[in-house]
């Protein structure tokens, strides 16, 4: 079965500090590729996304992520996170054969000190 | 364009009771999924449904769960005698076709006592 894993459980960082969070999948076909990001008492909101293309994509809030085949990973970044990062952030993966079903990993939550 | 609609946000039940869940999908949006969200954990698929059909129900528990999205009207997830462990968070997403960005609801977060 296809499965998502999200390394980090939570991370802590301070205002400034460069950010990573890890990704991988199972699958080894054709997938889409999403980060989402729950703030505290709000919905999931889309990050971004990977169809096709470049791998390396930029989202909303000043996050990017690289889309990397061969080591099946689709890590978050931001160089320079700020207090109202703070948030779980969800990777999430949907397989171009399974069309509609996702997949999501466990979560980061992310904690951004002032 | 309003976003995708359930409700209600919160619901409380006795165990043995039956849970209705509503979603109204976003305007042109035809596609409509269910997750699942308990303590502690990500979000797992249940249902993934189209205008009166199911389309892949691969994730719902055999007993008790159903779903549905008729012509007109939202989509109901139906729990029928919950049980403590239903207890969580219910996300719908709705997407204008199967290949396309799921965007999500508020959820509803289900306590049974």
């Amino acid at each position: 079965a296809q499965s998502v894993s999200q390394h980090n459980h939570h991370v802590i960082l301070s205002e400034a500090a460069s950010l990573e969070l890890g990704c991988n999948y199972s699958y080894g076909g054709t997938v889409n590729l999403f980060w989402y990001v729950q703030y505290p008492g709000q919905h999931l909101q889309l990050l971004l996304k990977y169809f096709s293309g470049d791998p390396l994509v930029k989202g909303i809030k000043g996050f990017e992520a690289e889309f990397i085949k061969s080591k099946f990973s689709f890590n978050l970044r931001k160089p320079s996170v700020q207090w109202s990062d703070t948030a779980e952030y969800f990777c999430a993966v949907t397989r171009n054969t399974n069309a509609g079903k996702s997949t999501f990993g466990d979560g980061t939550t992310l904690t951004v000190k002032p | 364009n309003a976003g995708v609609m359930q409700n209600p946000r919160h619901l409380v039940r006795r165990r043995g009771q039956e849970a209705r869940l509503r979603c109204s999908p976003m305007k042109g949006h035809s596609h409509v999924y269910w997750y699942r969200q308990l303590p502690e954990e990500g979000l797992k698929f249940m249902v993934y449904l189209q205008k009166e059909n199911i389309i892949d129900e691969s994730g719902m528990p055999k007993e008790r769960f159903s779903a549905e999205f008729p012509k007109e009207g939202p989509s109901i997830l139906r729990i029928q005698q919950v049980v403590r462990g239903d207890s969580a968070a219910y996300f719908c997403a709705s997407s204008p076709g199967n290949q396309d960005t799921q965007y999500f609801g508020p959820g509803t977060r289900l306590t049974v006592l």
